[in-house]
């Protein structure tokens, strides 16, 4: 398998524009997690979908960022309008969960956004 | 909001040395403690998942203990060398919702 992968590595982008991550989680994993990392706030969750449902959106920070999940092999986070503050490092996660916590999360290699 | 605290933020040393740092977490509702190492520039990876009391976990010249009553874990490595360098994360899962809340880090430099 190619892990979980994260489209673009890079992204810079001008305020206001609209920005759509992608990730395709590893195939048969049923838990797919968007973070950002920031050095003020270090890795925060955003949303995390099981089975394709959104389970808790608590941590997106505000209107402008919706996360879709519309199979199980694909999952977009978008930020419209994006704003400077948004510029963080995006990682994707996914795991296959139920049963035994043997293993842990697979990490996508992140999305560095960059709103000027 | 969860807390979980890593101490300390980072630490300095020198090849060949051991070292160890501490994560502490809620011991309420506890259902497992996720260790990760990441390496500058690129993803965490993930080095143990804990769920029992007292578990102990080694991977090479890295293990962990777990301690769920009072809610802390122990990171430990052994002899550490230069590629032992990175961010080591903990999180604790509350509850089974595979949710993890990961704390700050303790940056790990290790000099030749």
């Amino acid at each position: 398998d190619a892990g979980v992968i994260q489209s673009p590595r890079h992204e810079v982008t001008e305020m206001g524009q609209e920005v759509t991550l992608r990730c395709k989680p590893i195939s048969g994993h049923n838990s797919l997690f968007w973070y950002r990392q920031t050095m003020m706030r270090g890795l925060e969750l955003l949303i995390y979908f099981n089975n394709n449902v959104p389970i808790d959106d608590s941590g997106m920070p505000e209107d402008r960022f919706s996360a879709k999940m519309p199979n199980a092999s694909f999952s977009t986070l978008k930020i419209q309008p994006s704003e400077p503050r948004d510029s963080a490092v995006y990682f994707c996660a996914s795991i296959n969960t139920g049963g035994v916590p043997n293993y842990g999360y697979t990490f996508g290699s992140g999305t560095r956004l960059t709103v000027v | 909001i969860l807390n979980v605290e890593q101490s300390p933020q980072s630490l300095h040393v020198q090849e060949g040395d051991s070292t160890n740092f501490t994560c502490s977490f809620p011991s309420s509702n506890f259902y497992a403690l996720h260790w990760y190492r990441w390496e500058t520039a690129k993803s965490p990876e993930a080095l143990f998942v804990m769920t029992l009391n007292g578990d102990e976990k080694k991977k090479g010249r890295i293990s962990a203990t777990l301690n769920t009553k009072e809610g802390y874990s122990y990171l430990y490595i052994k002899g550490s060398q230069p590629e032992d360098s990175a961010t080591y994360l903990c999180a604790p899962d509350q509850g089974g919702s595979e949710k993890l809340v990961f704390g700050k880090g303790t940056k790990l430099t290790v000099n030749p």
